[in-house]
């Protein structure tokens, strides 16, 4: 199907494990987006890209990193997981000012 | 100050009341403003894009940009329950970088 999608939608995972959250559209926008979502701080930009191995942070951008080999695809990694990075995570695609998100990713670090 | 500010609301309302939800900002450089709607446990998609001052009218929606002001409205008449979500506003500038600036959300529920 077209769109943008999340792999996996729920993730439970233990403090100081490694953590990939995948992001694929199908539209080939050029930039792509990661955000969490928290109770209280809504929408938070962690890193963003303008094309294929364009990357760049985003406000909490520690503790994440990125990569964009191909434009359809964006995972962001959390290099060892902290109980901070509870959180539902959200990647977005856009080839202009509005964007489309994906349906999330419901990340639980226990 | 936060760059974008929206009361989160819960904002609770009966069927068929006409919804204001708003946003004001300080970044006199923000020209595109998006709202964008999200349903519990869902992610946000977007509902109204406008470019500048004026108005845009969308089926029961409406958005307003009133830039002397630096406050945007989103107007949702005859409401319904599945209106029901929480609604985003999100603003931009032009030059080229297309990262928004969004507000934290205000929750609507529409009771029957």
């Amino acid at each position: 199907d077209a769109g943008i999608t999340q792999s996996p939608r729920y993730k439970i995972t233990e403090t100081g494990r490694q953590v990939t959250l995948m992001c694929h559209q199908t539209w080939s926008h050029s930039y792509m987006f990661w955000y969490r979502q928290d109770l209280g701080h809504g929408l938070r930009l962690i890193y963003y890209s303008a094309a294929a191995d364009i990357t760049d942070k985003g406000e909490v951008s520690d503790g994440y990193v990125v990569s964009r080999s191909k434009t359809e695809n964006f995972p962001l990694t959390l290099e060892s997981a902290t109980r901070s990075q509870t959180s539902v995570y959200f990647c977005a695609s856009s080839q202009g000012h509005e964007q489309y998100f994906g349906p999330g990713t419901r990340l639980t670090v226990t | 100050q936060k760059e974008v500010e929206q009361d989160p609301g819960p904002l609770s309302v009966p069927e068929g009341a006409i919804v204001s939800l708003n946003c004001t900002y300080s970044n006199s450089a923000f020209q595109y403003f998006m709202w964008y709607r999200q349903y519990s446990r869902k992610g946000p998609e977007l509902l109204m894009y406008t470019y500048s001052s004026g108005n845009k009218e969308d089926g029961r929606f409406t958005a307003q940009v009133d830039k002397s002001s630096k406050y945007i409205s989103l107007f949702i008449r005859d409401s319904q329950p599945s209106d029901s979500a929480t609604y985003l506003c999100a603003m931009s500038s032009s030059g080229g970088s297309y990262i928004p600036t969004f507000g934290r959300g205000t929750s609507l529920i529409v009771h029957p």
